[in-house]
């Protein structure tokens, strides 16, 4: 069965060093996003991507933060500078459409700022 | 503001237990999901639903639209039913989803 990746799985690094998150959607999808939750809170979505660009992207998508499609399978996310408060969980999902159809996650990374 | 609200946040129960986690969200969603967290942190879609019920093994959703509610069941629970239960809404024109806060959901034997 088709599954959405991530790699690596865990990651730690310096405030203020940049970080890369990857993933690999399914490959049939068209519709891509990153999502983050902080330890005990809510899921929060961070952007959405679409026919190489993005289409919607939430207040926490500042400056700071960049995603890109660089080879037609793999979908980056990058903080370009690490903050303590970035420390969560990172989800990537797709979906053949919108997000009134089904969105498949990938299994996260975990990321961590000291 | 697109909102989505679910209770219990926390819910024990011993195994066999009928169990009931429910979810309200504000007007004008198009879908409502169904999704299960693992204590490792993974998130797995079960559901999603615009209208009336869906089935799959223990598990049964459930929308009313009128009432901006949904339900999830779990027949007969059992131990490895435990993990965070996350309720999210997708709104027409809205390319993202709103996640609830979450019911972390643990079965004793």
């Amino acid at each position: 069965e088709p599954e959405v990746t991530q790699t690596p799985s865990h990651q730690v690094t310096q405030m203020g060093q940049e970080v890369i998150l990857r993933c690999v959607p399914i490959s049939n999808h068209l519709y891509f996003y990153w999502y983050r939750q902080i330890l005990g809170q809510k899921v929060e979505f961070l952007v959405s991507f679409y026919n190489n660009e993005i289409s919607e992207k939430s207040e926490i998508f500042d400056d700071q933060f960049s995603v890109e499609r660089p080879d037609g399978s793999n979908f980056t996310l990058k903080i370009r500078s690490t903050k303590l408060e970035d420390s969560a969980m990172y989800f990537c999902a797709s979906s053949e459409a919108l997000a009134i159809n089904e969105q498949f996650f990938g299994p996260g990374t975990r990321l961590t700022v000291l | 503001k697109n909102e989505v609200e679910q209770s219990p946040q926390n819910l024990t129960a011993q195994e066999g237990e009928f169990i009931t986690i429910n979810c309200s969200y504000s007007v004008g969603i198009s879908a409502l999901h169904w999704l299960q967290q693992h204590p490792g942190g993974g998130i797995v879609s079960l559901f999603m639903l615009s209208s009336g019920k869906k089935k799959h093994g223990r598990l049964i959703a459930t929308i009313n639209i009128q009432e901006k509610h949904s339900s999830l069941h779990i027949t007969a629970s059992h131990p490895r039913d435990s993990a965070v239960y996350i309720c999210a809404g997708g709104w027409r024109g809205a390319q993202k989803l709103v996640f609830g806060q979450g019911t972390r959901l643990t079965i004793n034997p």
